[in-house]
């Protein structure tokens, strides 16, 4: 399966910093997308990204796709308490979506 | 709003039972997914579906069962549950993503946290 690989396993900020966590992944895809858990919870998606794109943003949320080098970047700006999460990349070209391990974000006051 | 309701967020089952997670949407999704997640090794695919009685294996089919007799409903069968299946059962749908092919935003539901003793 064509697994995305999230970097860094865990991060720890401060409020007010911004957070990046990298992707990376071994095959072609149609598009990759970044989902947030909280603890004990289902995953929520929060941004979509397609193979002809390179950039996109939500709100805080920033993400950037390099096809040639099959990695991708999540970068939360001005980071909250609120945000402690773990953060999943999901990749696929096909029906179904192929997730990493994840990054446990932990943001503190 | 949309909404994946997965029937029991916990549950405690004996090894040798028979057990049905079942997963409802009221989304209208082609496409829904079966996952367990672990820690240590992530969301791992079980099985899927595209449409109404079809179905796919996914990464990790082995001792289980999905039924979709309903387009809003997905089902998932632990024929004779085994303390290895202790995990968190998680359940998704979507639509396809469009023109450019794959699969859209996946929505899930909150879990369901099954201890096989």
């Amino acid at each position: 399966s064509q697994q995305g690989e999230e970097d860094p396993q865990a991060l720890s900020i401060q409020e007010g910093e911004n957070a990046t966590m990298n992707c990376s992944y071994k095959t072609s895809i149609n598009n990759l997308q970044w989902y947030r858990q909280n603890s004990g919870r289902g995953l929520v998606h929060l941004i979509l990204i397609r193979s002809n794109e390179r950039e996109k943003h939500s709100g805080r949320l920033r993400v950037t796709l390099d096809t040639s080098k099959k990695s991708s970047s999540l970068l939360i700006t001005a980071s909250r308490a609120a945000d402690t999460a773990s953060y999943f990349c999901a990749t696929g070209s096909g029906y179904a979506l192929n997730f990493g391990k994840g990054t446990s974000l932990l943001v503190t006051p | 709003d949309v909404k994946v309701t997965q029937s029991s967020r916990y549950l405690v089952k004996r090894t040798g039972e028979k057990v049905f997670l079942e997963c409802v949407q009221d989304m209208d999704h082609e496409n829904m997914f079966w996952y367990r997640q672990d820690p240590g090794l992530g969301l791992r695919l079980i099985y899927f579906s595209y449409d109404v009685k079809m179905k796919e294996k996914g990464d990790i089919p082995e001792g289980y069962s999905v039924s979709r007799e309903k387009k809003e409903r997905f089902s998932l069968i632990l024929e004779s549950a085994s303390t290895n299946q202790t995990s968190m059962y998680l359940c998704a749908s979507s639509v396809p993503s469009g023109l450019a092919g794959g699969t859209g935003e996946l929505f899930f539901g909150e879990g369901s946290r099954l201890t096989v003793l």
